[in-house]
């Protein structure tokens, strides 16, 4: 089975500076067509589903504020917010595709709050 | 823009059968697949599995052996039945699209909870 791992499994950061959290997987991530790795980042606030941030490692989902990034291929990935605002306190999941079988694993979850 | 709306029993006993239905309104099924996802304390997010608007499915090894998914094209909506349910099975449980192996547009989530 692939396993994703998220580091920190929690993290306190000042509001206005910069947040990082990692996710590794036990296998390369599965690359599309378009050599795109399947890699998405979502985040999810209490009593809510979650939200996808970013899809292909890098790509930011429609409407999604510009200070969530997103970097890495193969094994490793990164999900930053480059100045963190209040509402951005929240739990954040990474999630990878793989294909044989077809299934997707998410990470444990990396809980961000305000220092 | 495309919205999820999940609804199913919400209290089980053990051995019962779990059954989720989750509605597509302003999209059609087609085109995409369409997954299923629960997420408990214990274990956090964990697909379930996914089917395509012509029922084609695959499904998370761990629980391929109690599920069904089943779509229904007529009403816009899809299905999970998971047989034999016990405390493990606890959980709230998610509907959502997916987009490029990712899941863009989820529903509002449904708590299962399973307790003799």
């Amino acid at each position: 089975d692939i396993v994703m791992t998220q580091s920190p499994d929690s993290l306190a950061v000042s509001l206005g500076e910069r947040a990082t959290i990692n996710c590794k997987s036990s296998q390369t991530v599965l690359y599309s067509s378009n050599n795109n790795p399947y890699l998405a980042w979502y985040q999810q606030k209490p009593g809510q589903p979650p939200k996808l941030l970013i899809y292909w490692a890098s790509t930011r989902e429609s409407g999604v504020p510009d200070r969530f990034s997103g970097s890495g291929s193969g094994t490793d990935f990164t999900l930053t917010i480059s100045s963190l605002q209040a509402e951005d306190v929240a739990v954040y999941y990474c999630q990878q595709y793989y294909g044989t079988p077809r299934m997707y694993t998410f990470g444990q979850g990396t809980k961000l709050e305000i220092k | 823009q495309v919205q999820l709306q999940q609804w199913g029993a919400g209290l089980l006993k053990p051995s019962e059968t779990l059954s989720l239905t989750c509605a597509v309104y302003g999209g059609s099924l087609t085109g995409h697949y369409w997954s299923w996802m629960r997420q408990s304390p214990g274990k956090g997010l964990e697909w379930i599995g996914e089917i395509n608007h012509s029922g084609g499915t695959n499904y998370n090894p761990s629980l391929k052996s109690r599920l069904t998914m089943s779509v229904d094209t007529s009403k816009n909506q899809f299905s999970l039945n998971l047989s034999f349910v016990n405390a493990a099975d606890t959980a709230v449980y998610y509907c959502a699209r997916v987009r490029l192996k990712a899941m863009d547009v989820w529903g509002q989530g449904t708590a299962v909870a399973v307790s003799s």
